[in-house]
């Protein structure tokens, strides 16, 4: 299975803080997508991103997230300014280009906001 | 809009004896991609099984089969030999194509009983 990588494991901060979330997938993968999961409840999609730009995003994604990926390996979701409902953990996914249609997730990343 | 419908938010089954857990869907698409992930205590999001919708063909990993019922919009998994490492969350999941987004349904946290 084609591995992907979420750092930091765990992040606490400050309401209003921003936070950066990263993601490192393997040269094989093609598209790109954060989920986050509130816990207790279901996966939700985020936002989708395909050669440098975003394909799709949900009602979720407002202004004050973003993704990029700056240098062409580490793919981020940056969070501007924190809220308490922004708790949860955060997935990014990946899918390969030899097996079409299946979403490779990573670990996550826990973030608490405080 | 793509919808995944879990109705059993708990079960249990013994070691050893099979189990099934249900999962039903609604989309208008003839083709798209259907999957069962297993989330254990740590939240990684783990693939079990994957199924095409162009495949009549019941899609098999070991232990793990699904029954896919495409006219019926029905995808219900099945765990042989249940093992105690079985014990997770597990989420249906739905996406039209290799750019699009996941659709997760609510969960089935399954225990395995010793």
């Amino acid at each position: 299975e084609p591995e992907v990588t979420q750092t930091p494991s765990h992040q606490v901060t400050q309401m209003g803080q921003e936070v950066i979330l990263r993601c490192v997938p393997i040269s094989n993968h093609l598209y790109f997508y954060w989920y986050r999961q509130i816990l207790g409840q279901k996966v939700e999609f985020l936002v989708s991103f395909y050669n440098n730009e975003i394909s799709e995003k949900s009602e979720i994604f407002d202004d004050q997230f973003s993704v990029e990926r700056p240098d062409g390996s580490n793919f981020t979701l940056k969070i501007r300014s924190t809220k308490l409902e922004d708790s949860a953990m955060y997935f990014c996914a990946a899918t390969d280009r030899t097996v079409f249609g299946t979403q490779y997730f990573g670990p996550g990343t826990r973030l608490l906001v405080l | 809009a793509q919808t995944v419908t879990q109705s059993q938010p708990e079960m249990s089954v013994q070691e050893a004896e099979t189990v099934t857990l249900s999962c039903t869907y609604d989309t208008s698409e003839n083709n798209y991609y259907l999957f069962w992930y297993k989330q254990p205590p740590s939240r990684q999001m783990i693939l079990v099984i994957r199924q095409e919708a162009y495949k009549q063909q019941n899609a098999t990993e070991n232990r793990f089969s699904v029954n896919f019922q495409k006219a019926a919009k029905s995808f219900s998994l099945k765990i042989s030999d249940s093992q105690l490492g079985d014990t997770a969350m597990y989420f249906c999941a739905f996406t039209r194509s290799n750019n699009n987004d996941m659709r997760f349904g609510a969960g089935t946290r399954l225990t395995v009983k010793p």
